[in-house]
C-alpha cells in the first residue's frame, strides 16, 4: 500500500513563482527522498533528506522533514516552465529495504 | 549520474503473448533492482524487488508466474509478461541500487516501458 499522501494532487503557478508540494507518511523512516517524473518517462532523483535531518537545500530546491508530524515539503523557488512535471515523495521505511512512493503532485508551471 | 536503461520503450503484442523487458545499470553494479507498475496520472506501485543471483521478493497481489524476474548479472535485470492480456496493459518501470538489501541512498530509474496488450 502506498505510504505517502502528499497535497495538493495538482499546482499550477505562474512562472517565476514558489511552488510547495506537501507529504506525509505513516511509518518512521531511515530517509524521505523527493523524485521528479516527467510525462512518459522514468523518475530522476532530486534530494534525500534523513531522519535526523530537519532542512536540506539544493539549488532551488528546498526541503523539510518533521519527523514528529510526520510531514515533508518540497519548495521549488522562481519556478520556471521546464519544471513542469509530477513530483512524488518517497520513503525508505525502517526494516522494509525498499521505498514506497506518494501519489505524487502533478506541477503545471504556466509560461 | 548512474545510468540506467529500459528495453523497451514502447512495446505492442498480442493477447496471449509473452513480453520480456529489460533493465541494464550502464556504469554500476546494480546489486538490487526494483519493477514497477504505474497506471495513467497514478503513483508507482512496487511490484518486486531483485537481488543478484537470488529469487525476487514479489509484492502481496502480484502473480510470481505472471511476472517473471531473473537478475542473473550485477547489470541486468529482466521482467517477462506472461501469457499477456489487456489488463496488463501498463507502463512499467526499473530502478537499481548498488546497495543489496537496505537502501541508503538514491535510486536509478530507466525510462519505462509502455506495454499495450491487444
Amino acid at each position: 500500500s502506498q505510504q505517502g499522501e502528499e497535497d495538493p494532487q495538482a499546482l499550477s503557478i505562474q512562472e517565476g513563482e514558489n511552488a510547495t508540494m506537501n507529504c506525509s507518511y505513516k511509518t518512521s523512516i531511515n530517509n524521505l527522498q523527493w523524485y521528479r517524473q516527467n510525462s512518459g518517462r522514468g523518475l530522476v532523483h532530486l534530494i534525500l533528506i534523513r531522519s535526523n535531518e530537519r532542512e536540506k537545500h539544493s539549488g532551488r530546491l528546498r526541503v523539510t522533514l518533521d519527523t514528529s508530524k510526520k510531514s515533508s515539503s518540497l519548495l521549488i523557488t522562481a519556478s520556471r516552465a521546464a519544471d513542469t512535471a509530477s513530483y512524488f515523495c518517497a520513503t525508505d521505511v525502517q526494516g522494509a529495504q525498499k521505498l514506497v512512493f506518494g501519489q505524487g503532485t502533478r506541477l503545471t508551471i504556466n509560461p | 549520474g548512474a545510468v540506467v536503461s529500459q528495453h523497451p520503450s514502447w512495446v505492442i503484442c498480442k493477447s496471449g503473448t509473452s513480453v520480456k523487458i529489460e533493465c541494464r545499470s550502464l556504469d554500476f553494479q546494480a546489486t538490487t533492482m526494483f519493477w514497477y507498475r504505474q497506471f495513467p496520472k497514478q503513483s508507482l506501485m512496487l511490484m518486486a524487488t531483485s537481488n543478484e543471483g537470488s529469487k525476487a521478493t514479489y509484492e502481496q497481489g502480484v502473480e510470481k508466474d505472471k511476472f517473471l524476474i531473473n537478475h542473473a548479472s550485477l547489470t541486468l535485470s529482466t521482467l517477462t509478461v506472461t501469457s499477456a492480456h489487456p489488463e496488463d496493459s501498463s507502463f512499467y518501470i526499473c530502478s537499481a541500487s548498488p546497495f543489496r538489501g537496505g537502501l541508503t541512498g538514491e535510486l536509478f530509474f530507466g525510462e519505462g516501458s509502455r506495454l499495450t496488450v491487444l
